[in-house]
């Protein structure tokens, strides 16, 4: 079992959309991260979340962290091609263990 | 770029035979973790060194060992190879040991066969 669960595992859309990708624990966490991986790429860090209720925004992205701190959700407006990967949410609970979610793969058609 | 290093990009090997993957973290980072990521199972965390000590240990199969060397760069060995095997893996690098924010290298491809 993950102790990150991502959803959708899987999002398909139209440019111009927009879209929510949700990462929920039973777990408290002291900060949550997203990346973005591409095929046959390393994940790229997009953002850490620290403080419950935190919301950043990165361009038509908007990262929130849910009061509880256990909880994250990740919003894309007017997605475009570009936004296309392999969303991942990653967190540590514990000392040293990084663990990620399994991933929501995002594609976005012109 | 990242700022990690991984070599190699490729590997093609046989089962049963032993393999060495290299990393190279960002230049100031002391932690460095090794992932395995299949279709299947994900991004899995096997094991983590800071500063030349392991910290973390994850699923990490006995048949697979790391270390980190006093330069900072780690290895990555597995043996005993089985098809099984094949994957991502890859190296990320962090300033410190809290879960920080990690730094991907590209991966090393690993198809046994």
């Amino acid at each position: 079992t993950q102790l990150l669960e991502q959803s959708p595992q899987f999002l398909s859309i139209q440019e111009g959309e927009n879209l929510t990708v949700y990462c929920n624990s039973s777990s408290v966490f002291s900060s949550l991260q997203w990346y973005r991986q591409e095929p046959g790429e390393g994940p790229v860090l997009l953002v850490t979340v620290v403080t419950g209720g935190e919301v950043k925004k990165l361009k038509r992205l908007t990262f929130q962290f849910g009061d509880a701190r256990k909880d994250s959700s990740l919003h894309i407006t007017a997605a475009q091609p570009g936004d296309t990967g392999l969303y991942l949410c990653a967190g540590a609970p514990s000392w040293g263990k990084l663990q990620f979610g399994a991933g929501t793969q995002v594609v976005v058609t012109p | 770029d990242s700022g990690v290093t991984q070599t190699p990009k490729h590997l093609i090997t046989a089962t049963g035979q032993r393999v060495t993957l290299r990393c190279s973290p960002r230049s100031g980072d002391l932690s460095v973790y090794w992932y395995q990521q299949s279709l299947d199972q994900g991004l899995q965390f096997l094991i983590q060194y800071y500063n030349g000590e392991e910290r973390a240990k994850g699923n990490i199969l006995e048949r697979f060992s790391a270390q980190q060397f006093p330069d900072l760069h780690s290895e990555l060995n597995l043996s005993s190879l089985e098809l099984g095997d094949s994957a991502l893996y890859f190296c990320a690098s962090s300033v410190g040991t809290m879960g920080t924010e990690a730094f991907f290298g590209q991966g090393t491809r690993l198809t046994v066969v």
